[in-house]
């Protein structure tokens, strides 16, 4: 089966504290790997995505997320969080084909940051 | 700026009543996807369109249903509405393989 987990439902760290949060995916075809973050009241926003190649990528905002095929894993970082990064974040796999919007969202990690 | 706007913003309607979601990509933008997010929970695909024929559908009855139009706008229409269907109701244009854009999405309240 498809699907997309975020262990950490609620995350909360301290202003220029860094930050990880998780997400391991199953998928029986090459994924495509994004993360979107949501703002309260808003749509989504991309952060950053995977399709191929360099595993490391980098995003928006100073985010960057690994890709690591033998854990299933695509977990997203910052170095040092900012008080405005405090939002919802979302994991999403989707298919390796043109011509389809079809994501696979995880449930979402809530991100709070501490002054 | 995502090139997607969606209309209205909120909505409440009544349970049995039917409702009609807008949404508008920019040109350019040859698929849009709908998606459901109940509160605090992660978007759930519904459907998805293709010049202008359904191409792809999620685990929702019949009674969501939806059009997409020539000149990229789409709507999203579901009947019979039911409690359960009290969600955010977001719109997603697209382009082959490239990243999905959403726009802020309708706020659907049923009561």
């Amino acid at each position: 089966a498809q699907s997309v987990t975020q262990p950490d439902i609620h995350i909360t760290v301290s202003e220029g504290a860094s930050l990880e949060l998780r997400c391991n995916y199953s998928y029986g075809a090459t994924p495509y790997l994004f993360w979107y973050v949501q703002s309260p009241g808003q749509g989504l926003q991309l952060l950053l995505k995977y399709f191929s190649g360099d595993t490391l990528v980098q995003g928006i905002k100073g985010f960057e997320a690994e890709f690591k095929r033998s854990q299933s894993s695509f977990n997203l970082r910052k170095p040092s969080v900012h008080w405005s990064d405090a939002a919802e974040y979302f994991c999403a796999v989707g298919p390796f084909s043109s011509n389809t919007g079809k994501l696979i969202f995880g449930q979402g990690t809530t991100l709070q940051v501490k002054p | 700026e995502t090139g997607v706007t969606q209309s209205p913003t909120h909505l409440i309607k009544t349970r049995g009543q039917q409702v009609t979601l807008r949404c508008s990509s920019q040109s350019g933008h040859n698929t849009v996807s709908w998606y459901q997010q109940a509160l605090g929970q992660g978007p759930q695909f519904i459907f998805q369109y293709y010049r202008e024929e359904e191409n792809g559908r999620g685990n929702f009855p019949p009674r969501f249903s939806g059009l997409q139009f020539p000149n990229y706008s789409s709507e999203l229409n579901v009947n019979a509405l039911e409690l359960d269907d009290s969600a955010l109701y977001l719109c997603a244009g697209g382009q082959g393989g490239s990243p999905l854009h959403f726009g802020n999405g309708t706020r659907l309240t049923v009561t």
